[in-house]
Parts: structure tokens; C-alpha cells; sequence
């Protein structure tokens, strides 16, 4: 089946510091990735999209200085959260297009815990 | 606007009773449906996608439905391993974003 996977899975820093989390399609090339956020009993939230070798777009209310966003290549793309603070501790899901045209495969997402 | 909502939000089962969960959906231009799995701390896994009204597609115990205006995911005799929050999601035409429903979360005890 098409696997993505992310890495770290979970991740504790302090408030003030960047993180980076890595997200690779691993028996597919990644056309487009997709980057979601999900808080506790909710569901998904788009924070933004991706395509290889192109600027990020953002979903509204999403700061893009603070979630950077770089797709370098098919299989790998990285969500940089910098300056975390607190509020920005969440469940961090990416998912990857273009094995099927439509369909988005999940990584097993990333939980970030800012102090 | 585009939605999607999902009924019921909980949905607790003695294992072998059968029931369906509803995704209801208004998109400007259908381009698929899908349904998602999730279990606790993990990301959303892969079921199903469908394209236009009249589909179905099935999985062991799942079964998915798809009208011009929802969706059903019935469950067939379900096990304790099929509890997990089952999202449902559109792609419309104009777009390659998902927009997810909130999750019906299924328990199923012995």
C-alpha cells in the first residue's frame, strides 16, 4: 500500500525553540503533500499544501512565518515550527497525493508538546 | 460554503450488531468522497473512495455508500478491532484540499 512516514513521532521543546518534522512518502512520489493539524477530540485541520518545488499555500489564519513549509523533493517534505510556544502544542498529521490522483495517504503524525 | 457533517458523533455497539454512519455533504462540484479510519494517536488510514452517486465500495465488514447528497459507511457484525473514529471527507472538483467531517467514534464492546 502507499506509506508515508514522519519523523520525529513525538517531540517535547521548549517554548522559544524551532522544531522541524520530516515527512517522507516511501513507495510513492508525492505530487502534492498535505500539512493538518488536530486538537484533542476534533477533527483535521488543513494548515496548508504543498506541491514539489513550489511556495507553500496556506489555509486562512495560518501563519506562513511561523510554519515553514519546504517540499523539496517527491518523497520528502518538512513543517518547521518556529518559535513554538505553547498554544502550538498539537497532533501534526501530514499526508501525500499522486498515487491515486485523489487520494491523500496519512503519515502517523507527529505529536509536538511546547513547555 | 463546503461542509460535511457526520452523525452520530458517538456510536457504542455490542459486537454482531450491525449499524451505519451517515456523512452528509454540500460541495460545489463532487470530485471524490472518502473515508478514513482513526485510531487513538495515529494517522487517519485509507478505506475508501467514491466518485459518483450510486457507487459502493466494500472492505471485510465496511461497506460504503454514496447518494447526491451522503454517504453511509454501514458496518457488518462488528468486531472490538473496529472501534476507532471513522472520518468522512470530500474533494471538490475545483480543488485538491480534503474537507473533513468531525468523526463518528465507534465502540464496539464484547
Amino acid at each position: 500500500g502507499a506509506v508515508v512516514s514522519q519523523h520525529p513521532s513525538w517531540v517535547i521543546c521548549k517554548s522559544g525553540t524551532s522544531v522541524k518534522i520530516e515527512c517522507r512518502s516511501l513507495d510513492f512520489q508525492a505530487t502534492t503533500m498535505f500539512w493538518y493539524r488536530q486538537f484533542p477530540k476534533q477533527s483535521l485541520m488543513l494548515m496548508a499544501t504543498s506541491n514539489e518545488g513550489s511556495k507553500a499555500t496556506y489555509e486562512q489564519g495560518v501563519e506562513k512565518d511561523k510554519f515553514l513549509i519546504n517540499h523539496a523533493s517527491l518523497t520528502l517534505s518538512t513543517l518547521t515550527v518556529t518559535s513554538a510556544h505553547p498554544e502550538d502544542s498539537s497532533f501534526y498529521i501530514c499526508s501525500g497525493g499522486g498515487r491515486h490522483p485523489d487520494t491523500q495517504y496519512f503519515g502517523p503524525g507527529t505529536r509536538l508538546t511546547v513547555l | 460554503e463546503d461542509q460535511v457533517t457526520q452523525s452520530p458523533e458517538a456510536l457504542r455497539l455490542q459486537e454482531g450488531e450491525s449499524s451505519s454512519l451517515n456523512c452528509s455533504y454540500t460541495v460545489s462540484g463532487l470530485r471524490g468522497l472518502f473515508w478514513y479510519r482513526q485510531d487513538p494517536g495515529k494517522g487517519p488510514e485509507f478505506l475508501f473512495t467514491l466518485y459518483s452517486a450510486g457507487e459502493e465500495k466494500e472492505k471485510e465488514r465496511l461497506k460504503a455508500t454514496l447518494t447526491k447528497k451522503e454517504s453511509f459507511l454501514h458496518i457488518t457484525a462488528p468486531k472490538p478491532e473496529d472501534s476507532a473514529t471513522y472520518l468522512c471527507a470530500v474533494q471538490a472538483s475545483w480543488a485538491d484540499k480534503l474537507i473533513f467531517g468531525t468523526g463518528t467514534r465507534l465502540q464496539v464492546f464484547p
